[in-house]
């Protein structure tokens, strides 16, 4: 079974710092994997995906992630981070299922900004 | 493009009363799902639906959870005999078949049973 690690529950960095979360991920074929963002009492925004092609994804709020087969893992960065980027991070890992798609989730990462 | 809209954002119930949430998917989506997120978790697949067919069901939907349908729109999502652990965010998503995996998700309808 498929399964994702978020090896990082709380994570605090300082504006304009440079931000890494860690994703792990465990499943037998490639995958497609997935980065969101959910601020508190809220749903969950889409920030990048990866299905194939180029291992490194850009995605939305200047988010980036980079897909490495050999570590399986799906790291999420951002060159600067900004007092409006926390909140918590999912990582997510998908799967194809009688037709239908289903996601499988880390337990996230939650993150502080310092100003 | 409205997004996925989710009904209510909060319910606030007593244990053993029954609730249903509802859902709107984005307009032109076939397929529909829920998940369930419990405090410090990720969000859990709990069933899904393509147009008006339940096509798989995760074994957190017990007994007293059904979901439906009807005419492939709007979906609804009912607990019954509501349990202190049913306390949770149940998120609604939505996407086209053909799109493969991810989807865009809803606010969601946060639920406490007291």
């Amino acid at each position: 079974a498929q399964s994702v690690t978020q090896p990082d529950i709380h994570i605090t960095v300082s504006e304009g710092a440079s931000l890494e979360l860690r994703c792990n991920y465990s499943y037998g074929a490639t995958p497609y994997l997935f980065w969101y963002v959910q601020s508190p009492g809220q749903g969950l925004q889409l920030l990048l995906k990866y299905f194939s092609g180029d291992t490194l994804v850009q995605g939305i709020k200047g988010f980036e992630a980079e897909f490495k087969r050999s570590q399986s893992s799906f790291n999420l960065r951002k060159p600067s981070v900004h007092w409006s980027d926390a909140a918590e991070y999912f990582c997510a890992v998908g799967i194809l299922t009688g037709g239908g798609n289903k996601l499988t989730f880390g337990t996230g990462t939650q993150l502080k900004v310092e100003l | 493009d409205t997004g996925v809209s989710q009904d209510p954002r909060h319910k606030i119930t007593k244990r053993g009363q029954n609730v249903t949430f509802r859902c709107d998917p984005i307009s032109e989506h076939n397929r529909l799902y829920w998940y369930r997120q419990t405090l410090g978790q990720g969000p859990e697949f709990l069933t899904y639906f393509q147009n008006e067919a339940q096509l798989e069901k995760s074994r957190l939907l017990s007994d007293r959870f059904s979901a439906e349908r009807p005419k492939g729109s709007f979906s609804t999502l009912e607990i019954q005999r509501t349990e202190q652990g049913d306390s949770a965010m149940y998120l609604c998503a939505s996407s086209l078949a053909w799109q493969g995996p991810g989807y865009t998700f809803g606010s969601g309808t946060r639920l406490t049973v007291v």
